[in-house]
């Protein structure tokens, strides 16, 4: 149950696309289309902006969007607004060698 | 309206127990599995422990297997987690989170939190 690793910050102007990375092995992300995506901003509850690596729950913007390759993740969020200013997590479920979900790292994004 | 309610948190001495509890209103609480997700401060988010609805299986991460225990009482709509043997690298916000109606991926309903603190 070793941790996906994400960048641990990226950046970018108001307008700009980013991307954050999610690299796990062929035990997680790699085997199911099971990864999902949070943002957290201080002091709150985690919320679900992505899920089955691509899938935008209701309410969530389509500035965000989901992708995978192998056993790497990305967030891409296009049109960078100062409220896209949080923590974001990936998050993937696992077999082996018992069911369980593991998280990344969590990236924290900075609207210059 | 879904709404997940934590409780059952504080401050306990290392080697200690607590009971942790959320209290679920808003969708047929028997038919989803619930897990529980922790945060340490200033730190990321780790995945802890999931029960089926009606409570047939339960999973652990490996960092508090034999120590925690999940349940569940369909008929108060409440998952619990009990903590044993409490160490200092317990100390965390504990979140319990609605499972997918299906598939395993994404937890759309959080609780607002709950803190576990350890110390003598």
């Amino acid at each position: 149950q070793s941790a996906l690793t994400q960048p641990a910050s990226v950046s970018g102007s108001p307008g700009q696309s980013i991307t954050i990375s999610c690299t796990g092995t062929n035990s997680d992300v790699g085997l199911y289309d099971y990864v999902s995506w949070y943002q957290q901003h201080p002091g709150k509850a985690p919320k679900l902006i992505l899920s089955d690596v691509t899938k935008r729950p209701s309410g969530v913007s389509d500035r965000f969007f989901g992708s995978k390759s192998g056993n790497t993740a990305s967030l891409t969020i296009s049109g960078l607004q100062p409220e896209d200013e949080a923590d974001y997590y990936c998050n993937s479920y696992a077999s082996t060698p018992t069911p369980s979900w593991v998280f990344g790292g969590g990236t924290k994004v900075t609207v210059l | 309206e879904v709404q997940l309610l934590e409780s059952g948190g504080g401050l306990v001495q290392p080697g200690g127990s607590l009971r942790l509890s959320c209290a679920a209103s808003g969708f047929s609480f028997s038919g989803y599995a619930m897990s529980w997700v922790r945060q340490t401060p200033g730190k990321g988010l780790e995945w802890v422990s999931a029960i089926s609805g009606g409570g047939y299986t339960a999973y652990y991460a490996d960092s508090v297997r034999g120590r925690f225990t999940i349940s569940r009482d369909d008929s108060k709509s409440t998952v619990y987690l009990q903590i044993d043997s409490l160490g200092a690298e317990d100390t965390a916000v504990y979140y319990c989170a609605r499972d997918p109606p299906k598939g395993y991926s994404g937890w759309a309903y959080w609780g607002q939190g709950i803190l576990v603190a350890v110390s003598s």
